[in-house]
């Protein structure tokens, strides 16, 4: 079965420091990949996405993205924190599919909590 | 530009009532899809549509539900005889719809359902 693993419920940074927020994914062939952010009573809201290329991946607001093939995975950093930042983050996947099942839906992990403390 | 707007965005209801929850997709989008998102999960698929078509309803979960998009255009989830387990935040996404899907999906700000 396709599916994307978020392995941490919540990361807590200090405001200033690194962050990094973990995805896996076991989907067949090579995926797209995204990552979301969601704040309270707010819809998704589009962070950034690997398609091809550069495995590292800029996106909104200084967060970056790396995609690693070899450990089917695709980290969420930014070099410094804001407490701003804190919030729900998703992963998810959009499997490449042929013909009638390509049909461009996405595959979510169940989430991130980013607690940024000043 | 607007973006994508469901209405409405709270949705309180009695088990067994029937309930319909409207999308509007961004200007131009052919491709829409439905997502729920359950409490403490994160969304999951439920229909796709290019244009009119529901080219894949794999992810509804039974036959109460079922949606809509005559125009092509604006969509329409409907829930009949809802159950307590269908409380959650119905999701609503659109991206241009040509055959690169790779394309970004744009979210709504979601219809939280709760069945009484």
């Amino acid at each position: 079965a396709q599916s994307v693993a978020q392995p941490e419920d919540q990361v807590n940074v200090a405001e200033g420091n690194p962050l990094t927020v973990k995805c896996t994914y076991s989907v067949s062939g090579n995926p797209y990949l995204f990552w979301y952010v969601q704040y309270p009573n707010r819809g998704l809201q589009f962070l950034l996405k690997y398609i091809t290329g550069d495995n590292l991946v800029k996106g909104s607001y200084g967060f970056e993205a790396e995609f690693n093939k070899s450990q089917t995975s695709f980290h969420l950093k930014k070099p410094s924190a804001l407490v701003s930042d804190s919030a729900l983050y998703f992963c998810a996947v959009r499997p490449r599919l042929l013909g009638s099942s390509n049909t461009g839906k996405l595959i979510f992990g169940q989430g991130t909590t980013l607690q940024v403390k000043p | 530009g607007a973006g994508v707007s469901q209405t409405p965005s709270n949705k309180v209801t009695e088990k067994g009532k029937y309930v319909e929850l409207r999308c509007d997709p961004i200007s131009g989008h052919t491709a829409l899809y439905w997502y729920r998102q359950s409490l403490g999960q994160g969304p999951e698929f439920l229909i796709y549509f290019q244009g009119t078509g529901a080219a894949d309803d794999s992810g509804l979960p039974n036959d109460r539900f079922f949606a809509v998009r005559p125009e092509g255009s604006v969509s329409t989830l409907k829930i009949q005889r809802t159950e307590r387990g269908d409380s959650a935040v119905y999701l609503c996404a659109s991206r241009w719809g040509t055959n690169r899907i790779q394309e970004t999906q744009y979210f709504g700000p979601g219809t939280r359902l709760l069945v009484l």
